[in-house]
């Protein structure tokens, strides 16, 4: 997890926009996730990105990818109590076997208040 | 329906305990994962397996095992429970294409006394 960072908490008001961040160091990374996490259940998968795309929307939620930066965001428009919930970010190393493997960060925690 | 199980959802044990936790996809993947979770922190690979008869170790050091010889099942064994080995476990399959999207299960909340 240390090669994936995220912040571990982000509050928002119901209706606001929440953005989680996450910085990532593997160059090499082919795809990036964004996973959410509800009490007491497995991940879930919210929508990916390929390394050479900027930007990519679904619906309330976008992700914005700046390589240069190793730098990946999830930003929910119209956040709702239901979206309360632990994200995690998680890259796609390619191996000389090449076959992938996810690295996921810690997960950063959503609080939506109504 | 296409799905990823995991059983039991929960264990309570007792040290020297020997459990094996299962998980089984009905999405003809190849690709299954064993994934230790501990709370509020990040998950660790622990085993992973490409196809049947085919276990690597993941990168987080575990006295686990596992097999593979079914596509569809990919049991966990601990031979021997202790303390340290409280944690969620998740397991996780995917598809050989290049995006590598991980279906995961439920989890197993393992608690050894």
């Amino acid at each position: 997890g240390e090669d994936v960072e995220q912040s571990l908490f982000l509050s928002v008001r119901e209706g606001d926009s929440s953005v989680i961040n996450c910085t990532y160091t593997d160059s090499s990374s082919t795809y990036l996730y964004w996973y959410k996490q509800e009490p007491g259940a497995g991940l879930q998968l919210l929508t990916y990105i390929f390394s050479n795309m900027d930007m990519k929307q679904d619906q309330r939620l976008t992700v914005l990818l700046n390589k240069k930066d190793k730098h990946l965001s999830l930003r929910i428009a119209d956040t709702q109590t239901g979206d309360s919930a632990i994200y995690f970010c998680a890259e796609s190393r390619r191996g000389s076997s090449n076959t992938g493997k996810l690295i996921f960060g810690q997960g950063t925690t959503l609080q939506v208040k109504p | 329906e296409a799905d990823i199980y995991q059983t039991p959802r929960y264990l309570v044990i007792g040290t020297g305990k020997k459990i094996t936790l299962e998980c089984s996809q009905t999405m003809g993947h190849d690709k299954m994962y064993w994934y230790q979770q501990d709370p509020g922190m990040e998950l660790h690979l622990i085993h992973y397996s490409y196809g049947v008869n085919s276990t690597e170790k993941g990168d987080l050091s575990s006295e686990s095992t596992v097999s593979r010889i079914r596509t569809e099942h990919f049991p966990l064994t601990l031979e021997s429970a202790r303390p340290s080995h409280t944690s969620q476990y998740l397991c996780a399959s995917s598809a050989w294409v290049l995006n590598e999207k991980l279906f995961f299960g439920s989890g197993t909340q393992l608690s050894v006394l």
